[in-house]
């Protein structure tokens, strides 16, 4: 696609309860980054993908939290038995690998947990 | 410690003249990568400019430039001729190691910016 794309846009649920949220990279982009954004700081990482490779998973806050990208495209961020604090916007962008350039974020998932 | 850090959580400018939004950063890599990303009231995050730890010229994107100075660990972004538009949420960016590394992104807690008319 032209962009990133990510859904859903606006997700409420309630706590306890589990959550997808997907990302759609830019074609041809081989590196896929999940961040976090709480209101009002800056994006904060979480894991990001070359390919369908997990490189690197140390900011997922804890084992509740787990992302895949199977087919090296399309990836989901999951979180399970969600709690308020999971409450923030989650961002996912991509970029080329080689040469390493921009981010292109996407618009993000806004999740509040209730 | 942190590893970038913006020292102004907000600032006004009046339009049309410059401004200075500081950044210090933290590493111990020789080669990293410091970014400039704007975050208006919409939400996006728009990418403004990219100065490479080897370049040995200040990066310049229209009326962005970055000031970057190695030795102090400042990349302090300088927005010309401001414009209403320019009003917005300001973040700076650093990835830690070589390019082919990936870009992991580790950024500060941001500038806001609002423009006067």
């Amino acid at each position: 696609g032209a962009g990133v794309s990510q859904s859903p846009r606006y997700k409420v649920t309630k706590r306890g309860q589990d959550v997808a949220l997907r990302c759609d990279p830019i074609s041809g982009h081989v590196s896929l980054y999940w961040y976090r954004q709480a209101l009002g700081q800056g994006p904060e990482f979480l894991t990001y993908f070359n390919y369908e490779a997990q490189q690197d998973k140390s900011g997922l806050p804890n084992d509740r939290f787990s992302a895949e990208r199977p087919e090296g495209s399309i990836s989901t961020l999951t979180i399970q038995r969600t709690e308020q604090r999971d409450s923030a916007m989650y961002r996912c962008a991509s970029s080329l690998v080689q040469p390493a350039g921009e981010l292109f974020f996407g618009e993000g998932s806004r999740l509040t947990v209730l | 410690a942190q590893k970038i850090t913006q020292t102004q959580p907000g600032m006004f400018v009046q339009e049309k003249e410059a401004v200075t939004l500081d950044c210090t950063y933290d590493t111990s890599d020789q080669s990293y990568g410091l970014f400039w990303y704007k975050q208006p009231s919409s939400g996006e995050m728009i990418f403004l400019i990219y100065q490479g730890s080897y370049d040995e010229q200040n990066a310049t994107e229209g009326r962005y430039s970055l000031n970057f100075q190695k030795a102090r660990k400042s990349a302090n972004l300088v927005i010309s001729a401001s414009q209403l538009g320019d009003s917005a949420m300001y973040f700076c960016a650093m990835r830690e190691g070589e390019k082919a590394a990936g870009n992991k992104l580790t950024f500060g807690g941001g500038t806001r910016v609002l423009v006067k008319p």
